[in-house]
């Protein structure tokens, strides 16, 4: 079974310029997170998706940033302008719904490693 | 404000002792914590989970002890093995279920030959 995947895995960018991340999760899971470590700190909830459906984006920093999951299935993340403050390692998890036969365990994706200039 | 705390930013220990990891949070109403291994490069990597029903949970060389007074958790490994080393993420959730997960700066342990 594959893994959640992510590109690119590397991004560099200069201030003002957009970047869109995609993010392809477990096939059947229907619950998608997007989190953010910026260097030295915690891994930063960002939101979370049920199917299609955004359940909670409290953790997006600002209307910079817009997230997009048609169809229910692979999710982009795009960052628009961007700042320097956006750099940081972008992850991606994905989960089955409780109940539906497996765990709910969040499993990762490798990251996005965003560099803003 | 950090709800979930790593106070030891790193750990090193000689292969074949226990390993322990300490995580500290803040927030009462967190009732699932687990914890993820990272090595460079990779995402997370989902190692162990306790609920806040329990107060020790065992896999393996992995047991995770949880103190719901003191708000504290704890990872132990034993015995430690060089393929150990890596960053280890202390997490925390509420509701029930896994949903938005609350993460700690990390602790990187390792393990010497």
């Amino acid at each position: 079974e594959a893994g959640v995947t992510q590109f690119p895995s590397h991004s560099v960018i200069e201030k003002g310029q957009t970047v869109t991340l995609r993010c392809d999760p477990i096939s059947g899971h229907d619950n998608l997170y997007w989190y953010r470590r910026v260097m030295g700190k915690e891994i930063k909830f960002l939101l979370h998706f049920v199917k299609e459906s955004k359940q909670d984006e409290s953790g997006m920093p600002n209307n910079r940033f817009l997230a997009e999951r048609t169809g229910g299935t692979y999710s982009t993340l795009k960052v628009q302008p961007a700042e320097l403050e956006d750099s940081g390692v972008y992850f991606c998890a994905s989960s089955q719904e409780p109940g539906t036969g497996g765990t709910d365990t969040q499993y990762f994706g490798p990251g996005t490693r965003l560099t803003v200039l | 404000d950090q709800q979930v705390k790593q106070n030891s930013p790193s750990l090193s220990v000689q292969e074949g002792r226990i390993s322990i990891l300490n995580c500290d949070y803040t927030n009462s109403m967190f009732d699932y914590f687990l914890w993820y291994k990272k090595y460079p490069a990779e995402g997370p990597t989902f190692l162990i989970s306790i609920s806040s029903i329990k107060d020790k949970n065992e896999d393996g060389r992995f047991t995770v002890f949880l103190n719901k007074s003191a708000k504290h958790l704890s990872l132990h490994i034993v015995p430690s093995q060089p393929g150990d080393s890596a960053v280890y993420f202390c997490a925390a959730s509420w509701g029930g279920s896994q949903g938005n997960l609350i993460f700690g700066k990390g602790t990187k342990l390792s393990v010497k030959p």
